[in-house]
């Protein structure tokens, strides 16, 4: 089992460029999260999914766009990248439905700079 | 809104010495409360939780307390070793989706 991975490692942009962050988990989880993490302030949710064609903004939605076409994928969209969108974007999944267990899963992450 | 507070934010103690990390939150809906470590260049990673219907739980060198009246709840690491030395997140959970608050972080350094 890989567990939760993420694409790409690292990325560059310049402002007003768009692109696609790929998560992907092989644990047959039913909920996925992406959260990003700036230096002081902890993660901090951006959008979540619990389930195969279902999305919810999460606390800074602002800028983002996701979907979750297939259930183990979950794709973070920038479609028009600004400097405060410079982050590490983490990825995460767990279980959800009818299962008693909470854990969240996380994927190593994606550091993102944008000029 | 939920909210967690963490503290302190950075932590140095002598290896073999014991690590207190204190939470407290907001909402008092929230029932779920994990602890997550975070290694340089990694994702965090689950190293315990506790539900609100718990007190206190154990697991070797880690436990973690919570006080559902005060709103807060603790870790503590037992026994340091240098490979403790990460940043380590509290969190608190609550509502179907499960969806977590992180608290700021505490960057512990265990000293040899």
């Amino acid at each position: 089992n890989a567990g939760v991975t993420q694409t790409p490692k690292f990325r560059v942009l310049k402002t007003g460029q768009s692109m696609t962050l790929l998560c992907a988990q092989d644990m047959n989880h039913e909920y996925m999260y992406w959260y990003r993490q700036d230096p002081g302030m902890g993660l901090r949710l951006i959008h979540y999914s619990v389930g195969e064609g279902t999305t919810a903004k999460g606390e800074v939605p602002d800028g983002y766009n996701v979907s979750r076409l297939k259930k183990q994928n979950f794709l973070l969209g920038l479609e028009s990248a600004a400097p405060s969108q410079t982050s590490v974007y983490f990825c995460a999944s767990t279980s959800g439905g009818t299962s008693a267990a909470n854990e969240q899963f996380f994927g190593p992450g994606t550091r993102l700079t944008v000029l | 809104g939920e909210n967690v507070e963490q503290h302190p934010s950075t932590l140095s103690v002598q290896e073999g010495d014991s690590a207190v990390i204190k939470c407290t939150y907001s909402d008092s809906a929230s029932n779920y409360f994990p602890w997550y470590k975070q290694e340089l260049g990694k994702g965090p990673q689950l190293i315990i939780d506790i539900r609100s219907n718990v007190g206190e739980k154990k697991d070797q060198r880690i436990a973690v307390t919570l006080n559902k009246t005060a709103k807060h709840f603790s870790l503590h690491i037992t026994e340091t070793q240098p490979e403790d030395s990460a940043v380590y997140f509290c969190a608190a959970s609550m509502g179907s989706a499960r969806q977590l608050t992180f608290g700021s972080g505490t960057q512990l350094t265990v000293l040899p």
